[in-house]
């Protein structure tokens, strides 16, 4: 399909581990968002590239989060040393058009740190 | 602080019936409201979204009425059916953020089942 697309599906890590979360968005898609949803809540935004260059990072809850877009379309997601508080899923996000238009979401990878 | 309210947490409905979720916001900013429908396991799809020159929007049997006076908007759901029981988000967004980033300020969800 052409939709967003996100790996792994599911991810079991055991605390202090460092993982690393793959977001494939629709091509030609300028704008990417990455958001953490916690059980039973909303999406949070995390962070926000524009092509290749991340443009707003205010959501990231640590240093320990970091996020890359190379190339402008595949991102990753880091998380380095996990906490327990880091469970959630984490959805990716793209849209065509910068500052408008709609957000695709892509299934999300859901995080358990043991 | 959360952005954006919804309510309520969770709502019952008879198939056929109408189902009504609120929500309400603060930032006068936002020009971008969208609702998002996610079942278990999946990502929020986009369902309906509206921009605040206008006070309705329907799309099937998805409305979304627009108080801007009040700082709310509702998504009526007409016509109930067992299929459309999922959570459901309203966010908003500000096309002008200084970042650039229109990222979406998600409510907390309401949980949405129609029974047969």
């Amino acid at each position: 399909g052409a939709g967003v697309s996100q790996s792994p599906r599911y991810k079991v890590a055991k605390r202090g581990q460092d993982v690393a979360l793959r977001c494939d968005p629709i091509s030609g898609h300028v704008s990417l968002f990455w958001y953490q949803q916690a059980l039973g809540q909303g999406p949070e935004f995390l962070t926000y590239f524009q092509n290749e260059a991340q443009l707003d990072k205010s959501g990231l809850p640590s240093d320990r989060f970091f996020a890359e877009r190379p190339e402008g379309s595949v991102s990753t997601l880091k998380i380095q040393r996990t906490q327990q508080e880091d469970s959630a899923v984490y959805l990716c996000a793209s849209s065509l058009v910068p500052g408008a238009g709609t957000q695709y979401f892509g299934p999300g990878t859901r995080l358990l740190v043991l | 602080q959360q952005q954006v309210k919804q309510s309520p947490q969770s709502l019952i409905v008879q198939k056929g019936g109408i189902s009504i979720i609120n929500c309400a916001y603060e930032n006068t900013a936002f020009d971008y409201f969208p609702w998002y429908q996610q079942f278990p396991g999946k990502g929020p799809a986009l369902l309906i979204a509206i921009r605040p020159d206008v006070s309705e929007k329907k799309e099937g049997r998805f409305t979304i009425s627009f108080n801007k006076s009040a700082k709310q908007f509702s998504l009526h759901i007409m016509d109930s059916q067992p299929g459309d029981s999922a959570t459901y988000f309203c966010a908003a967004s500000m096309s002008m953020h200084q970042t650039g980033a229109n990222n979406l300020f998600f409510g907390t969800g309401t949980r949405l089942t129609v029974i047969p």
